[in-house]
C-alpha cells in the first residue's frame, strides 16, 4: 500500500532546541494533516493544511503544504520534553475515486532531552 | 463530550479464535477507519466505509472483516485467518464531504494473541 516517506526516522534533541521533519510523496495531495501519538495512545491531530504553500502555526509548531502540493514540513521552535511522542504525517487524496483515503508517513521519533 | 471511543484497551486472545474490536463516535462522521500499527511502522489502513452500510478493502484487509450498519458504529473483526494479528489497532472518523477535513483517532486497542 502507499506510504508517504517521512524524515529523519528519529531524532535525540536538547531542550530547547529547534527541530524540523518532513514528508514526501510521488503523488499529489489536496490536504496534509500532522498528528502527535504518544506511547499507547491514538495520534492527536496538531495541525491540518488544505492549499498549496499554506503556512499555519498552532502555539510552538508551524507546518506548511509544499508549493508542488507533494510535500509538507513541520517545525517545533524550543522544543519541550513534553514534545517527546512519534510524529506522524498524512496526506489525503480524493483521486483515483478513494475520497477521504488517508495516507500516513512512516512516522518521526522525538526524543528531548532536558 | 463528542469523540470516538475504542474498547477494549486491552485484549488477549488465543490462537484460533476471532475477535471483535468495538468503535464507537458520536461525533455525527460519515467516514470511519481501522488503521493497525506495529512496532516501528506507520499506519496501515484496513478497512474503511464512507456511509452506513458500505465499505471498502484498505491496503491489509485479508484476515479482517467489519460492518457498519449504523453511522455511530464500525466494529472490526479479528479472524483466525489473520496469520500476525498481535498489534495496536486505531479507529479513527471523519466527516465525509468532497472538502478536506480531519481524521480524528480513538485511543486504540492493543490485541495480543497467546
Amino acid at each position: 500500500g502507499q506510504q508517504l516517506n517521512q524524515s529523519p526516522q528519529s531524532m535525540f534533541i536538547q531542550e530547547g532546541e529547534d527541530v524540523s521533519m518532513n514528508c514526501t510523496s510521488s503523488s499529489i495531495f489536496n490536504t496534509w494533516l500532522w498528528y502527535k501519538q504518544d506511547p499507547g495512545e491514538g495520534p492527536v491531530l496538531l495541525i491540518a493544511l488544505y492549499k498549496a504553500g499554506e503556512l499555519t502555526s498552532n502555539g510552538r509548531l508551524t507546518a506548511q503544504f509544499g508549493i508542488t502540493r507533494k510535500d509538507s514540513f513541520l517545525n517545533i521552535s524550543a522544543s519541550i520534553p513534553s514534545d517527546v511522542g512519534i510524529y506522524f504525517c498524512a496526506g489525503r487524496t480524493t483521486y483515483g475515486g478513494a475520497t477521504n483515503k488517508l495516507i500516513f508517513g512512516t512516522g518521526t521519533l522525538l526524543a528531548v532531552q532536558p | 463530550d463528542g469523540g470516538i471511543t475504542q474498547s477494549p484497551k486491552y485484549l488477549f486472545r488465543k490462537e484460533g479464535q476471532n475477535v471483535t474490536l468495538s468503535c464507537e463516535q458520536n461525533l455525527n462522521h460519515d467516514a470511519m477507519y481501522w488503521y493497525r500499527q506495529d512496532p516501528g511502522q506507520g499506519l496501515r489502513l484496513i478497512y474503511y466505509s464512507q456511509i452506513v452500510n458500505d465499505f471498502q478493502k484498505g491496503d491489509i484487509a485479508e484476515g479482517y472483516s467489519v460492518s457498519r450498519e449504523k453511522k455511530e458504529s464500525f466494529p472490526l473483526t479479528v479472524t483466525s485467518a489473520q496469520k500476525n494479528p498481535t498489534a495496536f489497532y486505531l479507529c479513527a472518523s471523519s466527516t465525509h464531504t468532497v472538502m478536506n477535513t480531519e481524521a480524528f483517532f480513538g485511543q486504540g486497542t492493543r490485541l495480543t494473541v497467546v
